[in-house]
């Protein structure tokens, strides 16, 4: 069975600083998906960013990325110079090929401190 | 965004009482999901369907049903609502791109079970 660990409950970081957020997972497939969702206070639940298994190069969407380090099994998510408006809770999730379906963390609050 | 609706965006219910909820999508995505989440808990697949009248449990279905008669449609029913069904719920879309699997996100329906 799959699954996703995000070992920090809550993290509070300084405006402008850069910030890991850790995930790691556990899965048997060769081929898999991990994801990062963003949910602000309002409550939807926002896309950031995708690493296929097979991909070499680490997956980067703006200010995000993903620092993808498959023997260890961990995707942590990386945020650079962050804003206020991070501030929000955050899931990693996977998939794996064929199921179609996600499998989430626990999530991690971030606080970013003016 | 891939325009899904989730009704009603809140409902406040009693125990014992037949409850549907319904998502609607407009982007003829084939994989449809709904989830619930709880503190501490994340989010947790119910059930999921494939496409029309195929669906499958996810980890949490004891107590909720779905069907799916149009490919816009997914409705999740809670034959008799127990307080312990008290969430957030999610409807979530899914599509195979060309950057891999992707999944987006209703809004939420907050329901509440007295």
């Amino acid at each position: 069975a799959q699954k996703i660990t995000q070992t920090q409950p809550g993290m509070f970081v300084q405006e402008k600083e850069a910030v890991t957020l850790d995930c790691t997972y556990d899965t048997s497939d060769q081929s898999y998906g991990l994801f990062w969702y963003k949910q602000p206070s309002s409550g939807e639940m926002i896309f950031l960013i995708y690493q296929g298994s097979y991909d070499e190069q680490n997956a980067t969407e703006g200010r995000y990325s993903l620092n993808f380090q498959k023997a260890r099994k961990s995707a942590n998510l990386v945020i650079s110079a962050s804003q206020l408006g991070d501030s929000a809770m955050y899931f990693c999730a996977m998939s794996s090929q064929g199921a179609q379906k996600l499998v989430f963390g626990q999530g991690t609050r971030l606080t970013i401190n003016p | 965004d891939a325009g899904i609706t989730q009704s009603p965006r809140h409902k406040v219910t009693e125990t014992g009482t037949p409850v549907t909820l319904r998502c609607h999508q407009t982007e003829n995505h084939r994989y449809m999901y709904w989830y619930r989440q709880d503190p501490g808990h994340g989010l947790r697949l119910i059930h999921y369907s494939y496409g029309v009248k195929d669906t499958d449990k996810g980890e949490v279905s004891d107590g909720y049903s779905v069907s799916r008669s149009k490919t816009e449609d997914f409705l999740l029913t809670l034959e008799s609502a127990t307080s312990s069904q008290t969430s957030v719920y999610f409807c979530a879309t899914g599509v195979s791109g060309t950057s891999g699997y992707e999944q987006f996100f209703g809004p939420g329906t907050r329901l509440t079970v007295l």
